[in-house]
């Protein structure tokens, strides 16, 4: 099992393009998520999916959408990149909700926004 | 709201323990959890406290107190791969909260 993986794992975008980030889970997990990593801030949430044809805001939702056409893919797109959005990506699954809620992680996407 | 504080940096000698603590302010969680991020790789999950008290899993151990609204990860017998950034987490609702990272440097 490839577990969680992301693509692509670098892009360097220009002020005002667009692009979209594909995460795929094979765990069969129903619910998905995507966070950003910048220095000294941690890991936040930028919107989730707690099943197929769902999608929710997190914490830091603006300049960006989701989609969750398939159980098994994710995508986030960014409609008009901003420098602020330069970051670190992760895409993450898990079985569900409750107590556990183990999450797997991608391996990230690095963003660069000029 | 929810917030959670950990540390920003933590320094130990290879062999030794560490404490990393986690102080949390939250209306309500399922529990505490604990992932571990290498620079360049995918975060990883560690151990979850559901309830009060000691969890153990090989060198790491985690810890839980509601009524002091805290938490640390302990890790003994040091080695050097255990260099990386730790997170502590809040499991609630459909989600979870994540703090802002503990990054631990290992001397020889």
């Amino acid at each position: 099992n490839a577990g969680v993986t992301q693509t692509p794992k670098f892009r360097v975008l220009k002020t005002g393009q667009s692009m979209t980030l594909l995460c795929a889970q094979d765990m069969n997990h129903e619910y998905m998520y995507w966070y950003r990593q910048d220095p000294g801030m941690g890991l936040r949430l930028i919107h989730y999916s707690v099943g197929e044809g769902t999608t929710a805001k997190g914490e830091v939702p603006d300049g960006y959408n989701v989609s969750r056409l398939k159980k098994q893919n994710f995508l986030l797109g960014l409609e008009s990149a901003a420098p602020s959005q330069t970051s670190v990506y992760f895409c993450a699954s898990s079985y569900g909700t409750g107590s556990y809620n183990e999450q797997f992680f991608g391996p990230g996407t690095r963003l660069t926004v000029l | 709201g929810q917030s959670l504080e950990q540390p920003s940096e933590v320094t130990a000698v290879e062999g030794a323990i560490v404490q990393i603590n986690c102080t949390y302010q939250t209306s309500g969680f399922y529990g505490l959890s604990w992932y571990q991020h290498h620079d360049g790789g995918a975060p990883t999950f560690l151990s979850y406290n559901a309830l009060d008290g000691l969890e153990e899993t090989g060198r790491f151990s985690s810890f839980l107190s509601r009524s002091d609204s805290y938490g640390y990860l302990l890790l003994q017998e040091l080695q050097m791969k255990d260099s990386a950034s730790y997170f502590c987490a809040l499991n609630r609702d459909d989600k979870i909260i994540f703090g802002k990272g503990t990054r631990l440097h290992i001397l020889p």
